[in-house]
């Protein structure tokens, strides 16, 4: 079974451009989540989509961050300025079902994300 | 906000001996409690979980502990080996309703061979 793939893998640019990362959830996951990990933190939890709609977005910097779930597979999320505190590593990760948080994430490699 | 406080930042063994992770939190309708292991350029991958109704749970090297009086759960790994080595994050799930995960700061665990 394949996992969930994200593209690109490393990104660079300067402060106020945008950038827009790409994740592939495995095939048939309803649940699909991004994550901000900064250098040395534990994930943090950006938003949820459950198909393609929006479950939690509380965390969501929305003046700056955008996603969206298109048909209720691939997700895109976007950074539009992009500021220095960005900098971080974008993790992707789905869930099989939409029973909730106890099932199981399954983490991408992530976008490790520059801004200088 | 809610939080999850893990302790060490940073733990070194020697190959052979246990090793323990310990993670506090503050939401007392915490339910879940998974622990991630992140290797170099992966992302989390989940190696064990407990749910609130259960104290212990045991996977063939790796055990999660759980006081809910405490609010605290740990976990431990004997027989360490150097695959082991990698960054381990805690997370306790929090929120009513449609709930999420909040994770800790991570463990550097490295085994010395």
């Amino acid at each position: 079974e394949a996992g969930v793939a994200q593209s690109p893998r490393y990104k660079i640019i300067e402060k106020r451009q945008s950038v827009a990362f790409w994740c592939n959830p495995i095939s048939g996951h309803a649940t699909l989540y991004w994550y901000q990990q900064i250098l040395g933190q534990g994930p943090k939890l950006l938003i949820q989509f459950q198909n393609n709609g929006v479950v939690d977005d509380s965390q969501l910097p929305k003046d700056r961050f955008s996603a969206e779930r298109l048909k209720g597979v691939d997700s895109t999320l976007k950074i539009q300025p992009a500021k220095l505190e960005d900098s971080a590593v974008y993790l992707c990760a789905s869930s099989p079902t939409s029973g909730g948080v106890t099932d199981t994430q399954y983490f991408g490699p992530g976008t490790r994300l520059t801004v200088l | 906000g809610e939080n999850v406080e893990q302790h060490p930042s940073t733990l070194s063994v020697q190959e052979g001996d246990s090793a323990v992770i310990k993670c506090t939190y503050s939401d007392s309708a915490s339910n879940y409690f998974p622990w991630y292991k992140q290797e170099l350029g992966k992302g989390p991958q989940l190696i064990i979980d407990i749910r609130s109704n259960v104290g212990e749970k045991k996977d063939q090297r790796i055990a999660v502990t759980l006081n809910k009086t405490a609010k605290h759960f740990s976990l431990h790994i004997t027989e360490t080996q150097p695959e082991d080595s990698a960054v381990y994050f805690c997370a306790a799930s929090i929120g009513q309703g449609a709930q999420k995960l909040v994770f800790g700061q991570g463990t550097r665990l490295t085994i010395n061979p």
